[in-house]
């Protein structure tokens, strides 16, 4: 069974400040990795992926990976409480080696940033 | 460009019956994901299809099945209804098979009851 962990928070950061997201993983093969927003009472939406060692910049997003601890994090510098969502961690796992992929999600950390 | 639609948005149903939810890709995305989203239990995985072939499958019940047609539309169909079917269900695709960067459809709300 892949397992994916996230705090479920709610985390809670004051407007401007730095908010980081933690996700661990327990399939040592993943390879890619996904981090997606879901607003309440909407669908996820994808905001960052990730595929090599190191941190991935994009705006105010910055996906970091470390494969050999199964460890994946996101920052988000100067929060807005227009970032208040639950953020979902998905390495993508292959299906049996069946040559077919799937994303295994984590159940979520809930982010509040306070105005 | 369009995104991905699922129908219909909310659906109330009664415990035995049964219920198709139909979703409609991006346009030339050929892989279709389904899942179910709870409270207590998260986003888990059902089943994907890719040109109209079922290529991987979570842990759910015999209940649970899926088509996809020759559009790339695909339909998954819940048999026996059980009051803890109740759930958003997603639908996600994307251009090849194992959601290298899926998007969802905004869900279908199905209560049991």
């Amino acid at each position: 069974q892949k397992e994916v962990e996230q705090n479920s928070g709610p985390l809670s950061v004051p407007e401007g400040a730095i908010a980081s997201l933690n996700c661990t993983y327990s399939d040592r093969v993943s390879q890619s990795f996904f981090w997606y927003r879901q607003y309440s009472g909407k669908s996820p939406e994808l905001i960052m992926s990730i595929y090599s060692n190191g941190d991935k910049e994009d705006g105010r997003f910055t996906a970091q990976l470390n494969k050999a601890s199964q460890y994946v994090s996101l920052l988000i510098r100067d929060s807005q409480p227009s970032d208040s969502a639950t953020y979902l961690c998905a390495p993508r796992n292959e299906y049996s080696g069946a040559g077919s992929y799937q994303l295994t999600f984590g159940k979520g950390t809930k982010l509040s940033v306070i105005p | 460009k369009a995104g991905v639609t699922q129908t219909p948005r909310y659906l109330i149903k009664t415990r035995g019956q049964q219920v198709t939810l139909s979703c409609s890709p991006i346009s030339g995305h050929r892989s279709v994901s389904w899942y179910q989203q709870t409270p207590g239990q998260g986003l888990q995985f059902l089943f994907e299809y890719f040109s109209e072939t079922q290529r991987n499958k979570g842990n759910f019940p015999g209940r649970f099945s899926g088509r996809q047609f020759s559009n790339s539309r695909s339909e998954m169909n819940v048999s026996t209804l059980e009051l803890g079917d109740s759930a958003l269900y997603l639908c996600a695709s994307s251009l090849d098979t194992g959601g290298d960067g899926y998007t969802f459809g905004s869900g279908t709300r199905l209560t049991v009851v």
